[in-house]
């Protein structure tokens, strides 16, 4: 089975533009989570989805959007980029429902620096 | 809010020696999973082991082992025969059970240096 893959990989953004990550999950996998990695505040929850809807939300300003489409692959976009939003992002898949173990698996990452 | 801490930024290990990571956690829930995540320098983050809240047994996979004392809320990583591979970060997450969602809540690593 094909792993979890995200595009682009690298990017570079000037401040204030925004920005849209994409991510394809585990093929049958049905949740989509999202994590920022910074090495001041380490890895943080942005949010999830499971079935195209928004399931967990951390805390993050609204700059910081997503969606889940009905193939289950995920973007996340973040508006009026500032120079703190240079970071890791993350996106880890899971099968996501009742029968879940909760197992997420991790894409490479989209490395995002903000100029 | 669930919290986990990793009180090692930093270890090192002889090739071939035995290392123990720590991880301790605050939660009020009863059911839960645990994990250790790997994260080898500029690679992708890899799973090592899960251990579910209910279960007495200590995880076991290959090389890795965990020590889960539940009352105690702590959740330590055994790596024996250490190898070369097994130099990286090492994040130690907690995610609620119970058709919660999938929220991983991370430690903040322990870097691991295996010396030939």
């Amino acid at each position: 089975k094909a792993g979890v893959t995200q595009t682009p990989r690298y990017l570079i953004k000037t401040r204030g533009q925004q920005v849209t990550l994409s991510c394809s999950p585990i093929s049958g996998h049905r949740s989509v989570s999202w994590y920022q990695q910074t090495p001041g505040q380490g890895l943080q929850f942005l949010f999830e989805y499971f079935s195209e809807t928004q399931r967990n939300k951390g805390n993050f300003p609204g700059r910081f959007s997503g969606r889940q489409f009905s193939n289950s692959r995920s973007e996340m976009n973040v508006s009026t980029l500032e120079l703190g939003d240079s970071a890791l992002y993350l996106c880890a898949s899971s099968l996501g429902g009742t029968l879940s173990s909760y197992e997420q698996y991790f894409g490479p990452g989209t490395r995002l620096t903000v100029t | 809010a669930q919290t986990v801490t990793q009180s090692q930024p930093e270890m090192s290990v002889q090739e071939a020696e035995t290392v123990t990571l720590s991880c301790t956690y605050d939660t009020s829930e009863s059911n839960y999973y645990l994990f250790w995540y790997k994260q080898p320098p500029s690679r992708q983050m890899i799973l090592v082991i899960r251990q579910e809240a209910y279960k007495q047994q200590n995880a076991t996979e290959n090389r890795f082992s965990v020590n889960f004392q539940k009352a105690a809320k702590s959740f330590s990583l055994k790596i024996s025969d250490s190898q070369l591979g097994d130099t990286a970060m090492y994040f130690c997450a907690f995610s609620m059970a119970g058709g919660a969602g999938n929220m991983l809540t991370f430690g903040g690593g322990t870097r691991l240096m295996v010396k030939p």
